[in-house]
């Protein structure tokens, strides 16, 4: 596609549920990148891939999230029994470079909001 | 930890006058630096970027970067209603990913 595409747009989870967010990247880019942004902050990073391998995940803020990239194109950011601390918009982006040293592109976001 | 410090704002100009954004850095060994657009409800969408000490011009904007200050900063010449944001600084110190600061809001009033 032309751009990152995020799925869905909006979240709202019952505290406990389970959710699992989407992320389909620019077409042949090599590193993704999923990161969260609290109302009023900058963007914090959660995870980076190249290709299938998560190379980075020290940002997961706990053993509740899971992301992974199978086939190094898809992604999936997964959080387990969701808490009100996780309400978030979480973001995906990716590159054509390797790591961040060139920027990125971002996708539209996932607005999660835990009730 | 590795911090970028930005002023919060809103930081407020009448139109056509010059925007001055900042940031700060912690991080000596930091190599790219990057600024970022985000509009309310939107997500961040890169505008400039810079890796060597000095001016890097694009059009209204320029990025200044002062390696051995930690100090990078967005100038915007001639604001337009339409450059109202928030405007995010992030740094790579040639790992895998950004670190940003919080963002500086800019308001361009008519």
């Amino acid at each position: 596609g032309a751009g990152v595409s995020q799925s869905p747009r909006y979240k709202v989870a019952k505290r406990g549920q389970d959710v699992a967010l989407r992320c389909d990247p620019i077409s042949g880019h090599v590193s993704l990148f999923w990161y969260q942004q609290a109302l009023g902050q900058g963007p914090e990073f959660l995870t980076y891939f190249q290709n299938e391998a998560q190379l980075d995940k020290s940002g997961l803020p706990s053993d509740r999230f899971f992301a992974e990239r199978p086939e190094g194109s898809v992604s999936t950011l997964k959080i387990q029994r969701t808490q009100q601390e996780d309400s978030a918009v979480y973001l995906c982006a990716s590159s054509t470079g390797i790591g961040g040293g060139y920027g990125y592109t971002f996708g539209s976001g996932t607005r999660l909001t835990v009730v | 930890q590795k911090e970028v410090e930005q002023n919060s704002g809103p930081l407020s100009v009448p139109e056509g006058a010059i925007a001055s954004l900042n940031c700060t850095y912690s991080d000596r060994g930091s190599q790219s630096f990057f600024w970022y657009r985000q509009y309310s409800g939107k997500s961040p969408e890169l505008i400039m970027f810079i890796y060597s000490n000095g001016d890097k011009e694009d059009g209204r904007f320029t990025a200044q970067l002062n390696k051995a200050s930690q100090y990078v900063s967005l100038l915007i010449r001639d604001s337009q209603p339409s450059d109202s944001a928030t405007y995010l600084c992030a740094v790579n110190d040639n790992t895998d990913k950004l670190i940003f600061g919080t963002g500086t809001r800019l308001q361009v009033f008519p």
